[in-house]
């Protein structure tokens, strides 16, 4: 099992909708979640980091954690072709205390 | 603040020769980090260093090695080159080299044909 999964995608919405990008994560004791938006041919650029049960907005974007199910996932408000991306989920585990990353997941907001 | 940066921006290698990806970070960040990323793989990490001095080694640091002189500075050392090593290499930092609160910040990248 991979230590963090995500859904590769695609994953396409109409401009204006809610993206929902979902990621799990195998290590009970994970302390510390992020997102990472990377584009085509670009660097990742952390846009969420999260390290407690609940939500955690910033402008468009929300995170969710539920440690109890070992999911995190990160919610985009009123999507923008601009928001077409690779969305990265990382995790820092309780041994390795780096951080690991999921293979991504790729999103299109149709105009 | 140029944060983080990183050369050379691409390079072409012929296998068996050698190289070093530069990395240099003005944020003053104790811990440094070198990733591959490879399509349908993700970004995997090579080494890190924690602390000036220090080097540590991480998922994939077969073919590599890497030094940390000062607070700024952590090349990445391919001493003899394969095509397995053809990607895109980045390089990162954050402010506390361990511990829950480890945002990394990432270097533009470099990419890397070995032919």
């Amino acid at each position: 099992q991979k230590e963090v999964e995500q859904n590769s995608g695609p994953l396409s919405v109409p401009e204006g909708a809610i993206a929902s990008l979902n990621c799990t994560y195998s290590d009970r004791v994970s302390q510390s979640f992020f997102w990472y938006r990377q584009y085509s041919g670009k660097s990742p650029e952390l846009i969420m980091s999260i390290y407690s049960n609940g939500d955690k907005e910033d402008g468009r974007f929300t995170a969710q954690l539920n440690k109890a199910s070992q999911y995190v996932s990160l919610l985009i408000r009123d999507s923008q072709p601009s928001d077409s991306a690779t969305y990265l989920c990382a995790v820092i585990g309780g041994s390795a205390r780096q951080l690991t990353f999921g293979s991504g997941t790729q999103l299109t907001v149709l105009p | 603040t140029a944060g983080i940066t990183q050369a050379p921006t691409s390079q072409i290698l012929a296998a068996g020769r050698s190289m070093t990806l530069r990395c240099t970070q003005d944020m003053r960040h104790n811990a440094m980090y070198w990733y591959r990323q490879d399509l349908g793989l993700g970004l995997r990490l090579i080494h890190y260093s924690n602390t000036a001095g220090t080097t540590g080694k991480g998922e994939v640091p077969d073919g590599y090695s890497v030094s940390r002189a000062n607070t700024d500075d952590f090349p990445l050392t391919l001493a003899s080159a394969v095509p397995s090593q053809t990607s895109v290499y980045f390089c990162a930092s954050s402010a506390a080299g361990q511990g829950a609160y480890n945002e990394q910040f990432f270097g533009p990248g470099t990419r890397l044909t070995v032919l």
